[in-house]
């Protein structure tokens, strides 16, 4: 399968927990976005990455959430002491290049967070 | 205001009928636009994207720019039960703002056999 892989797909955290989200990017990809989607909403954006570098996180909470990109292995999005608010779908996307305006996105089956 | 306005819906229309989608969006200088579908529980899945002005067409679906208006739609003709689902524009503003997507909420869309 080369298309944008996710793990875990469901993930149970009660408040106060760690939560840690995978993303592998298409194979060829080097630029990977998460996004949030709480129920009946758009994607909200939340950081783009480039390999071992953060381009843009503009979109993440200051507190409590981290994302990372390393040189080998996927992207991991980290949610420290979650809370009942952080329970959502979290969608990793990937592209081949920064690639200017034109440049796709495509997305991973997504992680549904559910904080008890 | 939002970067990018859809209607919510839900937007009815029979089987075999044109679905029309519309979208709004606040920057003038975004330089490209995507169509993404989302059935319920799934990811997003790309339809199509456009970058000039005009109609682009690719099957059933036709998406229609206009900068000046800024304003871009999508259109499904004889549509299907299967087009049932979520219907999801994207932005991206330009190289300022690297490859980031702003996005809708979304027209749900159901076609009734």
């Amino acid at each position: 399968n080369a298309g944008v892989m996710q793990n875990p797909r469901h993930l149970v955290r009660r408040r106060g927990q760690e939560a840690r989200l995978r993303c592998s990017p298409m194979k060829g990809h080097s630029h990977v976005y998460w996004y949030r989607q709480l129920p009946e909403e758009g994607l909200k954006f939340m950081v783009y990455l480039q390999k071992e570098n953060i381009i843009d996180e503009s979109g993440m909470p200051k507190e409590r959430f981290s994302a990372e990109f390393p040189k080998e292995g996927p992207s991991i999005l980290r949610i420290q002491q979650v809370v009942r608010g952080d329970s959502a779908a979290y969608f990793c996307a990937s592209s081949a290049t920064s690639g200017g305006t034109q440049e796709t996105q495509y997305f991973g089956p997504g992680t549904r967070l559910l904080v008890l | 205001q939002k970067e990018v306005e859809q209607n919510s819906g839900p937007l009815s229309v029979p089987e075999g009928a044109i679905a029309s989608l519309n979208c709004t969006y606040s920057d003038r200088g975004s330089q490209s636009f995507f169509w993404y579908r989302q059935y319920s529980g799934k990811s997003p899945e790309l339809i199509m994207f456009i970058y000039s002005n005009g109609d682009k067409e690719d099957g059933r679906f036709t998406a229609q720019l206009n900068k000046a208006s800024q304003y871009v739609s999508l259109l499904i003709r004889d549509s299907q039960p299967s087009d049932s689902a979520t219907y999801l524009c994207a932005v991206n503003r330009g190289a300022n703002n690297f490859n980031k997507f702003y996005f809708g909420s979304g027209t749900k869309l159901n076609v009734k056999p």
